[in-house]
C-alpha cells in the first residue's frame, strides 16, 4: 500500500517570509500524481498544486512551488511571500489510478 | 456555485442507530470518494467509486456501506454507529483517467454519536 509521510506536524513562518513543507512517499509505481491540498479552518479542502510523476520540471503556481525528487520519493512545497490567508492544514497526497491517499498533514501558522 | 454538496453539515445520531450521509455533485465526475477525518488527522479513505465500480479499502469496517444510485449522488451508510465513528466525513469527486486528477471536496458532514 502506498504511504505518504509528512514529518512536520506544525510549522510557523513570519508573514512575507518563505517556508518549506516536507513530504515523502512510498511507492513501487513509476506513473502517479502528487498533490498538495490546503484545508483552512472552515475545513473545505482545496488543491494548491499538482505534479505529474512523468514530468521532471517542478510545478509552480504563483507563490507556491514544489521540489519533486522522484528517486528520493520526496515532494516538498515551498510557499513564498507567506500571507495570513495561507494559515491552514496542508496535506500532501498521492494518486495512482483513482485512489487518492493523504499524508498526516502539517499545520501552518503565519506570524504577523 | 457549490460543486460538491454534502448534507447535512452536522448530524447527531444515537449509538447503534443507522445513519445516512449524502453527497451530490454537479461536476459529472466519474469518481466519488468517501473519507473519514478525525480531529487533526489525515483524511482516511473508506471507499471510492469509478462510475458504478465500487472499491472498498481493506481496512474499512463492515459497518460502513455506500451506494451510488447515479452519477450525481453518493451515500454513506453507517449501520450501527459507535462512539469511535464520530468524525468529519468528507466526500470528494474527480474525473477518471489521467487527464482530470484534481479532487473537489465538499464541506463535510460532522457526525456526533451520543
Amino acid at each position: 500500500a502506498q504511504t505518504v509521510t509528512q514529518s512536520q506536524p506544525e510549522m510557523s513562518v513570519q508573514e512575507a517570509e518563505t517556508v518549506t513543507l516536507s513530504c515523502t512517499y512510498d511507492t513501487s509505481e513509476s506513473d502517479y500524481y502528487l498533490f498538495w491540498y490546503k484545508q483552512p479552518p472552515s475545513r473545505q479542502m482545496i488543491l494548491v498544486i499538482r505534479q505529474e510523476a512523468y514530468k521532471q520540471q517542478n510545478a509552480t503556481e504563483n507563490r507556491f512551488s514544489v521540489n519533486f525528487q522522484k528517486a528520493a520519493k520526496s515532494f516538498s512545497l515551498k510557499i513564498s511571500d507567506s500571507q495570513l490567508g495561507d494559515a491552514a492544514m496542508y496535506f500532501c497526497a498521492y494518486r495512482r489510478n483513482e485512489k487518492l491517499t493523504f499524508g498526516t498533514g502539517t499545520r501552518l501558522t503565519i506570524i504577523p | 456555485d457549490a460543486m460538491v454538496i454534502q448534507n447535512p453539515r452536522y448530524q447527531v445520531t444515537q449509538f447503534g442507530k443507522p445513519v445516512t450521509l449524502s453527497c451530490s455533485q454537479t461536476l459529472n465526475h466519474n469518481v466519488m470518494y468517501w473519507y473519514q477525518q478525525k480531529s487533526s488527522q489525515a483524511p482516511k479513505l473508506l471507499f471510492h467509486y469509478y462510475d458504478k465500480d465500487f472499491n472498498n479499502e481493506a481496512d474499512t469496517p463492515d459497518n460502513f456501506q455506500s451506494r451510488r444510485p447515479n452519477t450525481s449522488f453518493c451515500f454513506l451508510d453507517i449501520r450501527s454507529p459507535g462512539l469511535g465513528d464520530a468524525a468529519m466525513y468528507l466526500c470528494a469527486t474527480s474525473g477518471g483517467g489521467n487527464g482530470n486528477t484534481e479532487a473537489f471536496f465538499g464541506q463535510g458532514t460532522r457526525l456526533t454519536v451520543v
